[in-house]
């Protein structure tokens, strides 16, 4: 089956760097590849999400990468704000469902 | 995209007691799922529930211990039975749906279960 594999676990940035995170996957059958944000005592919000058909995807702060080839994908984000401090998770949808990966805690201090 | 609403959101429980979650969607939708998040882990899926048939289990997870319904195509209940604290975790319900275009999958805000 799907295994997502997903790094840092922890990322730490100064307010207006960058951060950036990175997911592999193992099945080549998956062709939708989302990302959630999850604030303590939330559920996942959906952030933003890539289809196998494109290669990058960019909403307003936010892009999102993918290379089918080498099986990763990768989540962008600029300009970090405090609020953007939260547990990120990848997932990849090879049938009908999504695997995740294990989640990257990011930390901006101001 | 939907909306979803979990009940409960939070409850203790003794061990050995059983406690059903409902997870009710404002509109319509083909796909349900049942997902577990155990404390700072990531999420794993129980279950996919079928409306009118059984729930399709993944691998580790069994109906005897997590019965799942779909009586319809807004609404779904799930049970975790004969509790131990190995129970406790969150438990999250998501919906993958379609309204006019796609919208991925949603999920509700969970329901934070204790066994003591």
């Amino acid at each position: 089956g799907e295994n997502v594999e997903q790094h840092p676990s922890t990322l730490s940035v100064q307010e207006g760097d960058s951060a950036v995170i990175k997911c592999t996957y193992s099945d080549s059958a998956s062709n939708y590849f989302p990302w959630y944000k999850q604030e303590l005592g939330k559920g996942p919000q959906l952030i933003i999400d890539i289809r196998s058909n494109v290669g990058e995807k960019k909403d307003q702060r936010i892009a999102v990468t993918l290379n089918k080839t080498a099986k990763h994908f990768s989540l962008h984000i600029t300009e970090t704000q405090p609020e953007d401090s939260a547990v990120y998770f990848c997932a990849a949808s090879p049938t009908d469902k999504l695997i995740f990966g294990t989640g990257t805690r990011l930390q901006v201090f101001p | 995209s939907a909306v979803i609403s979990q009940k409960p959101s939070r409850d203790i429980c003794q061990r050995g007691t059983s406690l059903t979650i409902q997870c009710q969607v404002d509109s319509q939708v083909t796909m349900m799922f049942w997902y577990r998040q155990q404390p700072g882990q990531s999420l794993t899926l129980i279950a996919t529930a079928n409306q009118g048939s059984e729930a399709t289990y993944e691998s580790g997870f069994v109906i005897d211990k997590f019965p799942i319904s779909r009586p319809n195509l807004t609404f779904s209940t799930l049970t975790v039975s004969n509790m131990s604290p190995e129970d406790s975790s969150i438990y999250l319900c998501s919906v993958e749906g379609y309204g006019g275009e796609y919208y991925g999958y949603t999920f509700g805000s969970g329901t934070r279960l204790t066994v003591v």
